[in-house]
């Protein structure tokens, strides 16, 4: 049982380059979310899904985009990178019932943006 | 709106010392409230939770929360800390929905000297 799995570890990204974040768990957790992390601030959500084929913004959702195809796989999107994009990412999930509270992170993507 | 405020940002204290991390929250609906550990370059792990009932929660590491609804607080404490416990604590907030989103306070960094 691996829980959720992030990739890569590290990318460097030219300015206006894109990639995909993977992200993948094997928990069959409904619920799947993506979070940046800058330092001082916090955690903030950029978006989530309540199940295959939904998916919904957060807080900071400007620049990216997601999908969920399946309930195992969460893969978050940036088009166009800029530098404020630059940032630790954390994938999430959670399952239902009072399980819903509790969220389970996979290991981070650290993304640097030059 | 729900906020979450960790009141201080840095907390270096000696080993065996206790310690008390202070979080503060606001929300207009019921909360559940978490604290989230983070360890150098890992994602988050659950140190504990309250849902409902007694509001003296304990978690894992010998770590234990009060919640306080009059003074809208969730400080986290450990009667005596270890070189171990050194990392970053991060308050989180949830409302009663269906999403199980989660609101983070900005982190307090524990910093335990021998």
């Amino acid at each position: 049982n691996a829980g959720v799995t992030q990739t890569p570890k590290f990318r460097i990204l030219k300015i206006g380059q894109s990639m995909t974040l993977q992200c993948t768990q094997d928990m069959n957790h409904n619920y799947m979310y993506w979070y940046r992390q800058d330092p001082g601030m916090g955690l903030k959500l950029i978006y989530y899904s309540v199940g295959a084929g939904i998916t919904d913004k957060g807080e900071v959702p400007n620049g990216y985009n997601v999908s969920r195809s399946t309930t195992e796989d969460f893969p978050l999107r940036l088009e166009l990178a800029a530098p404020s994009q630059t940032s630790v990412y954390f994938c999430a999930s959670s399952g239902t019932g009072l399980g819903l509270n509790e969220q389970f992170f996979g290991p981070g993507t650290r993304l640097t943006v030059l | 709106a729900q906020s979450v405020t960790q009141l201080d940002s840095q907390v270096p204290v000696f080993e065996e010392a206790p310690v008390e991390l202070r979080c503060n929250y606001s929300s207009s609906v019921s909360v559940y409230l978490f604290w989230y550990v983070q360890y150098p370059n890992q994602g988050l792990q659950l140190l504990l939770k309250y849902l409902s009932g007694s509001t003296l929660v304990k978690g894992i590491n010998g770590f234990e929360a009060e919640f306080n609804k009059s003074q809208t607080s969730f400080h986290l404490r450990k009667p005596s800390v270890h070189i171990s416990d050194t990392a970053e604590y991060f308050c989180a907030v949830s409302s009663s929905g269906n999403t199980g989103k989660l609101i983070f306070g900005q982190g307090t960094t524990l910093q335990v000297k021998p």
